[in-house]
């Protein structure tokens, strides 16, 4: 049964520094993985979005990597704002049978001050 | 786009009651979501259909909730009957996927419901 942690659970850094949030899965037969933001009373909204073909993807100030082997993931926010408080998810989708399901982390909860 | 589109946004009711949650999800895509967020258990998936077709719903708790798409713009999910137990932010969500597996994934705002 594949399972998602993210570590640590909650981070606060102040604004400009640059941070990592981490993501594990335990079954590295995995069709793609998501990173996902989540404002207080929000949904989520995507942020990234790695093929297990790739190794990383850029936007903006994010960057994710995927290393499928070591079953890792982790999200790169540079010059971290205020505006990037945030719960951060991530999220695997599974090979073959149902490839369609996300299986979710308990997310990052992320504070910038200012 | 509108992006997915959820309703209501805040349900209070009584247990007991029957609760219905509807979903509207982004014109095109073929692959739907329910899912479920507490604090305790975290983002939970409920069952998920593509191409209007249920094709996994083990996550459904029990008896009392069951989903349904008659096409492909509408979706909901029915608790009946509700108890307090249910309370929690039910989100839908929508992707387009290939038989290869699931692309991005779109979620709409959520429907926070409370059962007293």
């Amino acid at each position: 049964k594949q399972e998602v942690t993210q570590i640590p659970a909650a981070l606060s850094v102040p604004e400009g520094e640059n941070l990592v949030l981490n993501c594990s899965f335990t079954d590295s037969a995995i069709y793609n993985l998501q990173w996902f933001r989540q404002d207080p009373g929000k949904g989520l909204t995507s942020l990234l979005l790695i093929q297990s073909s790739q190794r990383e993807q850029t936007s903006g100030r994010l960057n994710a990597s995927l290393d499928k082997s070591s079953g890792r993931s982790t999200l790169y926010i540079a010059a971290s704002q205020p505006g990037d408080s945030a719960t951060y998810l991530c999220a695997v989708s599974a090979v073959g049978g149902a490839t369609n399901k996300l299986i979710f982390g308990t997310g990052t909860l992320l504070a910038v001050q200012p | 786009d509108a992006g997915v589109i959820q309703s209501p946004r805040h349900e209070v009711t009584e247990m007991g009651q029957e609760v219905t949650l509807r979903c509207k999800p982004i014109s095109g895509h073929n692959s739907l979501f329910w899912y479920r967020q507490t604090m305790m258990r975290g983002l939970e998936l409920l069952i998920y259909f593509n191409n209007n077709v249920p094709i996994d719903d083990s996550g459904m708790p029990e008896d009392r909730f069951s989903a349904k798409m008659p096409n492909a713009s509408f979706s909901t999910l029915k608790i009946q009957p509700s108890e307090p137990r249910d309370s929690a932010v039910y989100f839908c969500a929508s992707s387009f996927g290939t038989s290869g597996g699931s692309g991005e994934l779109f979620f709409g705002e959520g429907s926070r419901l409370t059962v007293l």
